[in-house]
C-alpha cells in the first residue's frame, strides 16, 4: 500500500492526558499537512511542512498542540493536556512538491477525549 | 467567515439520476478547486479538480462546472449509483497568487449524498 498511513486509527483518552499521532506520507511527497475534522464539518487546516520545516500553523493550533517532521519523512502530532473539545478526526495529507497541487489524505486518527 | 459555502447539506437521488452539488467562494485569489469523496470512517479521497482556465472538466461520470464571474463551481455525478453514497466536499486554495498560502485547502461543510437503489 503506497498511500498515506496514520496510526493509531482510534484513540480514546481521558481529559488531561497527552496523546501522539503518527503520519507516514506517500513516499517522495515532501509536502505534508495536518487537518482536523469535527462531526458534520469539512476538514480544517492545522499545520504544514515542507520537508522537515514547519512553515505554517493555523490559529486553531493552540500551545497544547505540537507537530514535528524529523528528517522530512513521517510526522507526529502531539496534543498535551487533552480537552473534550479536542475530540475530532485528525487527518494527514501529503503532496508531491512544487507545482503539484493534489493532496492525498490518510484514513485519519479518531480521537475521543472522555 | 465561511470562505467556501456548499449546498445542499444533504441530497437524495434515485439510481441512474444526476446528483448536483454546488459551492460558492468569496476569496478571489482561490484558483484551484478540488472535490473530495469521503465514506464513513475514512479519509477524504480526491475525485476531480479544476483550475479557472477551463469552465468544465469531466472524468468518467464526474463533471465540474466552473463559473469564475459568479465565483461558483459545482459537481455533477451522472448515472448516480448506490456506491456513490458518501459525503462530498468542495475545497479551494490560492495557487497563482498564493501569498505563502502553501496551498492549504479551505473546505465546504460537505454534502451527504444518498443514492437509492
Amino acid at each position: 500500500d503506497t498511500g498515506v498511513s496514520q496510526n493509531p486509527r482510534h484513540k480514546i483518552t481521558k481529559r488531561g492526558q497527552n496523546v501522539t499521532f503518527r503520519c507516514d506520507p506517500i513516499s517522495e511527497h515532501n509536502r505534508l499537512y495536518w487537518y482536523r475534522q469535527t462531526l458534520g464539518q469539512g476538514p480544517e487546516f492545522l499545520t504544514y511542512f515542507q520537508n522537515e520545516a514547519q512553515l505554517e500553523k493555523s490559529r486553531l493550533l493552540s500551545d497544547r498542540f505540537s507537530a514535528e517532521r524529523p528528517k522530512g519523512s513521517f510526522s507526529t502530532l502531539e496534543i498535551q493536556r487533552t480537552e473534550q473539545g479536542d475530540s475530532a478526526m485528525y487527518l494527514c495529507a501529503s503532496r508531491p512538491g512544487q507545482g503539484q497541487l493534489e493532496q492525498y489524505f490518510g484514513p485519519g486518527t479518531r480521537l475521543t477525549v472522555t | 467567515q465561511q470562505q467556501v459555502k456548499q449546498s445542499p447539506q444533504s441530497l437524495i437521488v434515485q439510481k441512474g439520476g444526476i446528483s448536483i452539488i454546488n459551492c460558492a467562494y468569496e476569496n478571489t485569489a482561490f484558483d484551484y478547486f478540488p472535490w473530495y469523496q469521503q465514506f464513513p470512517g475514512k479519509g477524504p479521497a480526491l475525485l476531480i479538480a479544476i483550475r479557472p482556465d477551463v469552465s468544465e472538466k469531466k472524468e468518467g461520470r464526474f463533471t465540474i462546472s466552473f463559473n469564475k464571474s459568479a465565483k461558483q463551481f459545482s459537481l455533477h455525478i451522472m448515472d448516480s449509483q448506490p456506491g456513490d453514497s458518501a459525503t462530498y466536499f468542495c475545497a479551494a486554495t490560492p495557487v497563482t497568487n498564493s501569498g505563502g498560502s502553501n496551498y492549504k485547502l479551505t473546505f465546504g461543510k460537505g454534502t451527504l449524498l444518498t443514492v437509492n437503489p
